[in-house]
């Protein structure tokens, strides 16, 4: 099965809304956890990182819990502008080498 | 300083035929990847060198893709008789230090006609 799980369809919402988008993995053992992000006509860039349980990666208000109980590594920003709009990407560590990523969402921040 | 660079942007070729990708890691870097992202699809993992060896080649899908990072800099993605299903955009990453924190190319698209 796959090892990053995103949810479903792109996310429309608009300025200073709540934004969520959920993430689950599959895992043995503490792999890192991340969430890139790639704006329209960039390269993917890393937007926050955790490396152990309980850890809370942050940056440019985005925050992201790592749950080892539930497995999940949720995104989230308070108020979300239209410059937020990208698409975000959810990755998990093997080892100190490749990364496997969630298949994306695309969210749209509409004035 | 500079990013990761990846040559060309874009490669259109017909199928059949031979392609080469190039990349450029951040200078320093020694731990270098190849990833492949499909339409509406997150990156998937081809290979993994670290200095100038394969460390895990485990994602290339086949023996038509090759990778070579000769002197610990520079990679050469290499794809001999190239399919429609080729048709892709291929990352570069690289890394230094722990915790995989990978710093991507801006990727070069092929397209397989």
């Amino acid at each position: 099965g796959d090892s990053v799980t995103q949810m479903e369809g792109p996310v429309t919402l608009s300025e200073e809304a709540f934004l969520t988008i959920n993430c689950t993995y599959t895992a043995t053992g503490y792999p890192s956890l991340f969430w890139y992000v790639q704006y329209p006509g960039e390269g993917l860039q890393l937007l926050l990182k955790a490396t152990k349980a309980d850890d809370k990666g942050s940056n440019k208000g985005f925050e992201a819990t790592y749950r080892k109980e539930t497995t999940s590594f949720h995104l989230e920003k308070g108020s979300v502008q239209v410059s937020d709009s990208a698409v975000y990407f959810c990755a998990r560590g093997y080892g100190n080498n490749r990364l496997a990523f969630g298949k994306g969402n695309q969210v749209v921040v509409i004035p | 300083g500079a990013g990761v660079s990846q040559t060309p942007s874009n490669k259109v070729t017909e199928k059949g035929k031979y392609v080469e990708l190039r990349c450029d890691p951040i200078s320093g870097h020694t731990a270098l990847y190849w990833y492949r992202q499909s339409l509406g699809q997150g990156p998937e993992f081809l290979i993994y060198f670290q200095g100038t060896g394969a460390a895990d080649d485990s994602g290339l899908p086949n023996d038509r893709f090759f990778a070579v990072r000769p002197e610990g800099s520079v990679s050469t993605l290499k794809i001999q008789r190239t399919e429609r299903g080729d048709s892709a955009v291929y990352l570069c990453a690289s890394s230094v230090g722990k915790d995989n924190e990978q710093f991507f190319g801006p990727g070069t698209r092929l397209t397989v006609l």
